[in-house]
């Protein structure tokens, strides 16, 4: 069976600093993976989305970047964080780039810039 | 693009009763509407989806209805439990640009 990871769970990082969080999935390939942000008591919001590797969709303009350097691993980073920044991170997987396939989320990292 | 409207924001009910959480899209084209469950502090989980060559699909205590033609689909929650609470959410595609676009929730408290 299919499970996606994300890690760390929490962090707690000051304004200006770098941020890196990891996600992994694991029992598919080429998967199409996402980035999702949500502000405390918000819907979710697209950040990006990959259909493989390497290969990498912006939705909205901000400070942050995303990366695809294994086929089932997708980075979400910055390199100077800001307040705004502050959020629950979700990772998601879809067996294909079809928007009418089902997407699966994982856990999430909380992320409170201070 | 698509536009995914979802009432209540907030819902309660006494334990045993139904929940009922609508949403609305704009894209005509759309053919896929999931939700999902958000549990505090865990990542949203899928609980049924429709998609649009039927009209009502049935999981157990959990039913979703399409109208097409209204373009709107529901969330029917028969026999409520606490362990329902939680934070819902509708989708829908943006065709255009295949992606999920998301309403912005509803939570649900069940009372004992």
């Amino acid at each position: 069976s299919q499970t996606i990871h994300q890690w760390p769970a929490t962090l707690v990082q000051p304004v200006g600093s770098p941020l890196s969080l990891e996600c992994t999935v694991e029992g598919t390939s080429n998967p199409n993976l996402y980035w999702y942000r949500q502000a405390a008591g918000r819907g979710l919001q697209l950040l990006f989305y990959s259909v493989g590797i390497g290969q990498i969709s912006s939705e909205v303009p901000q400070n942050l970047s995303a990366s695809r350097p294994q086929d089932r691993q997708f980075i979400l980073s910055s390199k100077k964080l800001l307040l705004s920044d502050s959020g629950f991170y979700l990772c998601a997987w879809s067996v294909t780039h079809l928007v009418k396939d089902t997407q699966y989320f994982g856990p999430g990292t909380r992320l409170t810039v201070l | 693009g698509e536009n995914v409207e979802q009432h209540p924001s907030t819902l309660s009910v006494q334990e045993g009763d139904s929940a009922v959480i609508k949403c609305t899209y704009s894209d005509s084209a759309s053919n896929y509407f999931p939700w999902y469950k958000q549990e505090l502090g865990k990542g949203p989980q899928l609980i049924i989806d429709i998609r649009s060559n039927v009209g009502e699909k049935k999981d157990q205590r959990i039913a979703v209805t399409l109208n097409k033609t209204a373009k709107h689909f529901s969330l029917h929650i028969t026999e409520t439990q606490p362990e329902d609470s939680a934070v819902y959410f509708c989708a829908a595609p943006n065709t255009g640009f295949q992606k999920l676009v998301f309403g912005t929730g509803t939570r649900l408290l069940v009372s004992p």
